[in-house]
């Protein structure tokens, strides 16, 4: 069973680099599927990020799009998230997930809290 | 990119039933078989609870079914319990996009 848990800092300061990774346990990620973040700031609903196709497809949330990057490291079985230039509107518990083809059912880890402050 | 639409709110007592909506358009809800609904409890992971409209993945409860009608989903759940009061989002595909509704709090009265 796909196990999937996310790391990376939990505080990143105003205008830098916010960077997620998400190791992925129990199935391959070159495996046929695609791989995902979304996130929910505090109080706030749930916001989908980006996915990436196994092969390296991208798709971002046009909001976003000009400031995220997703990636996936083959060799370590993991996909990251690099949100550039945050600001405080940025802080939220961030998700990584994963589904399989022809289906809408994302699975998605445990989520980090990630706050930009100064 | 529009988020879906949810109540904010339902309520129901313990055994009643209740349905969720969730209206989008054509481009999205209405145009792709690709409907999920997760339910969230403080602290806790989403946990999907429907997808594909109207599958359930094994663990879920048959209490909780999912339907879908032009652009609006719904998710109905009967025989309601108090470990269901939670927070609901239904989740589309909007092709090569996905978008989430507004989230709906269930309270069990």
């Amino acid at each position: 069973q796909v196990q999937l848990q996310e790391s990376g800092p939990g505080l990143v300061k105003p205008s830098e680099t916010l960077s997620l990774t998400c190791t992925v346990s129990g199935y391959s990620i070159s495996s046929d599927c695609y791989w995902g973040w979304i996130r929910q700031p505090p109080g706030k609903g749930l916001e989908w990020i980006g996915s990436i196709y196994h092969i390296g497809n991208t798709y971002y949330n046009p909001s976003l799009r000009s400031r995220v990057t997703i990636s996936v490291d083959t060799s370590r079985n993991q996909f990251s998230l690099n949100l550039r230039s945050v600001t405080a509107a940025d802080t939220a518990v961030y998700y990584c997930g994963r589904r399989p083809t022809r289906s809408s059912s994302w699975i998605w880890g445990q989520g980090t809290m990630v706050t930009v402050s100064s | 990119q529009s988020a879906l639409t949810q109540p904010r709110s339902v309520s129901g007592s313990p055994g009643q039933s209740v349905t969720i909506s969730c209206t989008g358009t054509s481009s999205d809800v209405g145009g792709y078989n690709y409907v999920s609904w997760y339910q969230l409890h403080p602290g806790k992971a989403p946990k999907l609870m429907i997808y594909d409209v109207i599958k359930r993945p094994s663990g879920v409860p048959d209490r909780f079914s999912g339907s879908k009608s032009g652009n609006t989903a719904s998710l109905t759940i009967s025989g309601l319990q108090a470990d269901d009061e939670a927070d609901y989002y239904c989740y589309s595909y909007a092709g090569s996009f996905w978008v989430f509704g507004g989230g709906t709090k269930l309270t069990v009265l």
